[in-house]
């Protein structure tokens, strides 16, 4: 079982970036998905979350209205779609698998970088 | 917004047991989740649901809550231990996650 994230880079402010995350072992669309970030020498902040129907989509302030989480069940991939992006989104983007009714994260993926700078 | 509040770093020397805390309001509530990230790496959930632990993690690993308290116990520490832990709830007041500030811990 393991996720692996793809797709950062630098980027200006304003710009977007889609990053991807890849499971194996599992079936992505059985699961609760998440994508959290951490800004350099930062703690860890959860900014999407993506039930397993599909249907039900949930985003921290500080990304909604610019960041949308999807899914491509066939090719058993997450995507996180990053918009209008600011310096402030500079960051290792995480996804990780929920477990359970409380979203424990219980599966990571290695991180993605993405820099947002002019 | 729901907060929770850890310590910023603990010490503790080897062989010793380590307790980093987790507070928040009406906790008790809550199941509570604890990540361990080693420097470079990814973080791994080393607790669930308050008390339960992911297959492959050491029964020096356990959480417990008591108030509005949730503590994540290492016992008899080892040098390969130190990290941040981070504990994380589900709000479902508001549909986030939450994550504390993180705890360093570090191994005398």
């Amino acid at each position: 079982v393991q996720l692996e994230e793809s797709g950062g880079g630098l980027e200006q402010p304003g710009g977007s970036l889609r990053l991807s995350c890849s499971a194996s072992g599992f079936t992505l669309s059985n699961y609760d998905m998440n994508w959290v970030r951490q800004a350099p020498g930062k703690g860890l902040e959860w900014i999407s979350f993506l039930k397993s129907s599909g249907r039900t989509r949930y985003y921290a302030d500080s990304v909604k209205g610019r960041f949308t989480i999807s899914r491509d069940n066939a090719r058993n991939l997450l995507y996180l779609q990053m918009d209008s992006l600011r310096v402030e989104d500079t960051a290792v983007y995480y996804c990780a698998r929920g477990l359970g009714n409380y979203n424990a994260l219980d599966v990571w993926g290695q991180g993605t970088t993405v820099t947002v700078s002019s | 917004s729901y907060v929770l509040t850890q310590p910023p770093s603990v010490s503790v020397a080897p062989g010793q047991t380590a307790r980093i805390s987790c507070g928040g309001n009406y906790i008790a509530t809550k199941s509570v989740h604890w990540n361990q990230q080693k420097p470079g790496q990814a973080p791994v959930l080393v607790v669930y649901n308050d008390d339960d632990r992911p297959s492959g993690i050491p029964e020096r690993f356990s959480g417990s809550k008591s108030g509005n308290t949730a503590t994540l116990t290492i016992s008899r520490v080892e040098a390969g231990d130190e990290a941040d832990y981070y504990c994380q709830v589900w709000d479902g007041n508001s549909d986030v996650v939450v994550f504390g500030g993180g705890t360093k811990l570090t191994v005398l």
